[in-house]
């Protein structure tokens, strides 16, 4: 059974329109992520959070919001989709420290 | 700045062939690495990590690193490639305390020749 699931694997979304994307993981760690992957690109981080109900922006969090309800979940907000958004997005959750991260299957966005 | 740099975007070796996958980083302090590959249309998973000790670390499927802190490098190797290999690697460093978060390079993309 998948540890990190992301829903939905993928959307079309229009320019201007709102986008939510959702993250639940079985791993019981404190630490989750947002990436976002675009092509011939590595991952850059989105926002991440350690806590329920807090959420830190990591480095490209312009245009997103992110939301951690409980400790399983942690949403991507996109109030204002727009073109450049258009993107793989990964969720990832972790110990924190120096430890390994353990990644979803993605979300494909495609934003028109 | 931290940063993490992998010099080839493509690579294509023989299958049965040795492989090494270049990644070079950037950072002052204690670095704490990773090989991540990702097969198509699916998520990362982790090849390998170094934290510290012997600077050769050994991970899934046979692939191996070696950290070099005068070089600043960490350097994905392979004996022999399996077609099943074909995929994008990535490199990556984490730094932070306590907050895990992690610095990627561009990727590589592996093909194998039949």
């Amino acid at each position: 059974e998948a540890a990190v699931t992301q829903s939905p694997r993928s959307k079309v979304a229009v320019t201007g329109g709102k986008v939510t994307l959702s993250c639940h993981q079985t791993n019981n760690h404190d630490y989750m992520y947002w990436y976002r992957q675009d092509t011939g690109h590595g991952l850059r981080l989105i926002h991440y959070s350690y806590v329920a109900d807090s959420t830190e922006k990591g480095d490209i969090p312009d245009g997103y919001k992110a939301s951690r309800p409980s400790q399983e979940n942690f949403s991507l907000i996109l109030e204002l989709a727009s073109l450049s958004q258009t993107a793989v997005y990964f969720c990832a959750t972790g110990t924190g420290s120096y430890a390994e991260q353990f990644f979803g299957p993605g979300t494909r966005l495609t934003v028109l | 700045a931290q940063s993490v740099t992998q010099p080839d975007a493509r690579v294509t070796v023989s299958e049965g062939a040795s492989l090494q996958l270049r990644c070079k980083y950037s950072y002052s302090a204690t670095p704490y690495l990773f090989w991540y590959v990702q097969y198509p249309r699916q998520g990362l998973q982790l090849l390998l990590k170094y934290y510290s000790g012997d600077p050769v670390v050994q991970g899934v499927n046979s692939f191996e690193a070696e950290f070099s802190k005068s070089n600043s490098s960490f350097h994905l190797q392979k004996a022999s490639v399996h077609w099943s290999d074909s995929a994008v690697y990535f490199c990556a460093l984490s730094m932070g305390y306590n907050q895990g978060k992690l610095i990627f390079g561009q990727g590589t993309k592996l093909s194998i020749k039949p």
